[in-house]
């Protein structure tokens, strides 16, 4: 048990679906943030949430749109995506602002077809 | 970005082996961080290095900072069979956003019985 959840652990969807993949985190941290790992490729920062600001990696397509409600609940909305966009979306927290000692999720395995 | 070069890629060893690993970079590094990946589950944190020639340890593990700071190393010793993972590097650069840390693309470790 991490202290961070993830839901669904797995996702199989079209590409003219639309989806969210939600993340809770129990452990107090301040920020939130989502990562995505494709095989044989280092994992990549796409967004984060923190008390203080919003950060994007700006290389991340439009049809990945996140959603912070709190500062416990991360969610991805995935709209139209690419057969490309198949990955393992991992969701971590971190209480510094370095965003350094990250507490992941199981992560939800994502199959677009 | 900066990237981070892990090798090797990956590693078969005989249980009670010692283990050897490390990653390596262009540029100098402030930070460097040794992450572990079970199969089916999201990156848990080992060891963190602040300092140039900083040694930490971690039961079995142990992890050094390089005097060069563009370099740095984790060892395993006495490897067990739950060692097995994915062992991935990471660091954060003078000069990267606040939040972004970047990662290696791992060692994947095996270990036989």
């Amino acid at each position: 048990e991490t202290g961070v959840t993830q839901t669904p652990r797995h996702l199989v969807m079209g590409m003219t679906n639309k989806k969210s993949l939600k993340c809770e985190q129990h452990l107090g941290h301040n920020a939130m943030y989502w990562y995505k790992q494709s095989a044989k490729k280092p994992l990549e920062l796409m967004f984060v949430y923190s008390l203080e600001e919003r950060v994007e990696n700006n290389s991340v397509p439009s049809r990945f749109s996140p959603e912070c409600p709190n500062s416990s609940h991360l969610f991805l909305h995935l709209h139209t995506l690419q057969p490309e966009d198949s990955a393992l979306y991992l969701c971590a927290s971190s209480q510094d602002r370095n965003g350094e000692k990250l507490f992941f999720g199981s992560g939800t395995q994502l199959s677009v077809l | 970005g900066q990237q981070l070069n892990q090798s090797p890629q990956s590693m078969f060893i005989q249980e009670g082996e010692d283990v050897s690993m490390n990653c390596t970079s262009s540029s100098i590094f402030n930070t460097w961080l040794w992450y572990k990946q079970d199969p089916g589950e999201g990156p848990v944190l080992l060891i963190a290095l602040y300092k140039a020639g900083e040694l930490t340890s971690n039961g079995r593990l142990t992890a050094q900072f390089g005097i060069t700071r563009k370099d740095s190393f984790l060892n395993i010793s006495a490897s067990i069979p739950s060692d097995v993972g994915i062992y991935f590097c990471a660091g954060h650069y003078p000069g990267a956003g606040s939040y972004q840390l970047t990662f290696g693309k791992g060692t994947k470790l095996s270990v036989i019985p």
